[in-house]
């Protein structure tokens, strides 16, 4: 079945440190990927996505690009904040399907 | 725009006992969603409704878990009777429609713990 497998966790960074978290799939077809973004006490937000190969999703300095012939899409951020402490999951729905398949979370921590 | 409403946000109970969930979805969704996220795990889908329809229950525990959906706005998650492995957050998430690209917009969660 499809699933997403992402870097482990922690990772605890200084602030404007560049930042990245590897995610690879395994789906048939082209599914669409997301990475989502989970703060301290609030819901799941969607960061970005990317709905076919070669697309990059970009939002709030995060990039993703969407890489077919290494089923990846890892997210990078050239300078963190503080602020950008929190929980991120990447994720991806099938082709022709509604739901979505997480990975595990990767835990952030940034450093003043 | 008001987001996803969930309530409790917290919940202990012993094992064996029932426990129930409640979720408001963002006003004019058709579609919201049930998912069990265990620690350490991403968040798994257990049901989703369109408006007061299951479209899928496949990996919903039907012999413990219970969800419906009157009127196709509000939601209620149930358990009973309670295990241990359930303890986990339960999301719930609401998009306009399924098909094609719609967001899921999640709520804050209910950290279930049974003890």
């Amino acid at each position: 079945g499809d699933s997403v497998t992402q870097m482990e966790g922690p990772v605890t960074l200084s602030e404007e440190a560049f930042l990245t978290i590897n995610c690879t799939y395994t789906a048939t077809g082209y599914p669409s990927l997301f990475w989502y973004v989970q703060y301290p006490g609030e819901g799941l937000q969607l960061l970005l996505k990317a709905t076919k190969a070669d697309d990059k999703g970009s939002n709030k300095g995060f990039e993703a690009t969407y890489r077919k012939e290494t089923t990846s899409f890892h997210l990078e951020k050239g300078s963190v904040q503080v602020s950008d402490s929190a929980v991120y999951f990447c994720a991806l729905r099938a082709t022709n399907d509604y739901k979505l398949s997480f990975g595990a979370g990767t835990t952030v921590t940034v450093r003043a | 725009e008001a987001g996803v409403a969930q309530s409790p946000r917290y919940k202990i109970i012993e094992k064996r006992q029932s426990v129930a969930f409640w979720c408001n979805p963002i006003s004019g969704h058709a579609t919201l969603y049930w998912y069990q996220q265990i620690l350490g795990q991403g968040p798994k889908l257990l049901i989703q409704f369109q408006n007061n329809g299951v479209v899928d229950d496949s990996q919903l525990p039907k012999d413990r878990f219970s969800a419906e959906r009157l009127k196709g706005v509000d939601s209620t998650l149930k358990i009973q009777p309670a295990k241990l492995e359930d303890s986990a957050v339960y999301l719930c998430a609401s998009s306009l429609v399924a098909k094609g690209y719609n967001e899921q917009f999640f709520g804050p969660g209910t950290r279930l713990t049974v003890l």
